[in-house]
């Protein structure tokens, strides 16, 4: 299973601000990377993937990959309390996905 | 609901009993997989099948630990003897055959091993 290592966290913000995560991995061959939200006791929920180098908007989402750094991030702007849960970083591995540990997000009212 | 549907959603058994989980994924996706996850970890691979063949299985996977999912629809997965250490939350996802690769979750099975 490829490595894929996220900062631990957890992350606390407040309403408002902006929340910076970040994920690296060890295969330069990986194509496919996807951020999950998971709410405490819930299964994974997918809020973004991204193929390319650069930026990839979705509302208050962007995620960032840079694939000769190997780095791949995901940025919540004006962030809300329903915010608040474990984003987990996934890199796609043949034709499954290998995840990182996950952060957890705690944003501040 | 067209989503993954997984059952049950909690068991709790006693060390050396098994278990077996049931999954039902999306209708139109080819693959189908189980990972385990436990607390403050991302998910584990396990296994996956794409149709009814079992394409791989993960080398940490112990021998009492077996998957199947015949006629290519729901899957099960079960586990033989029971050890504290497999308590864990047992999710299943599935995916198109051709696609980006993104995988569609059920809510999970929690295992509690007494």
């Amino acid at each position: 299973q490829k490595e894929v290592e996220q900062n631990s966290g957890p992350l606390s913000v407040p309403e408002g601000a902006i929340a910076s995560l970040n994920c690296t991995y060890s295969d330069r061959g990986s194509q496919s990377f996807f951020w999950y939200r998971q709410y405490s006791g819930k299964s994974p929920e997918l809020i973004m993937s991204i193929y390319s180098n650069g930026d990839k908007e979705d509302g208050r989402f962007t995620a960032q990959l840079n694939k000769a750094s190997q780095y791949v991030s995901l940025l919540i702007r004006d962030s809300q309390p329903s915010d608040s849960a474990t984003y987990l970083c996934a890199v796609n591995d043949d034709y499954k996905l290998s995840f990182g540990a996950g952060t957890t997000v705690t944003v501040r009212a | 609901d067209t989503g993954v549907s997984q059952n049950p959603r909690h068991k709790i058994t006693k060390r050396g009993q098994n278990v077996t989980f049931r999954c039902d994924p999306i209708s139109e996706h080819n693959r189908l997989y189980w990972y385990r996850q436990t607390l403050g970890q991302g998910p584990e691979f396990l296994t996956y099948f794409q149709n009814e063949a079992q394409l791989e299985k993960s080398r940490l996977l112990s021998d009492r630990f077996s998957a199947e999912r015949p006629k290519g629809s729901f899957s099960t997965l079960e586990i033989q003897r029971t050890e504290q250490g497999d308590s864990a939350m047992y999710l299943c996802a599935s995916s198109f055959m051709v696609g980006t690769g993104e995988l569609f979750f059920g809510e999970g099975s929690r295992l509690t091993v007494l």
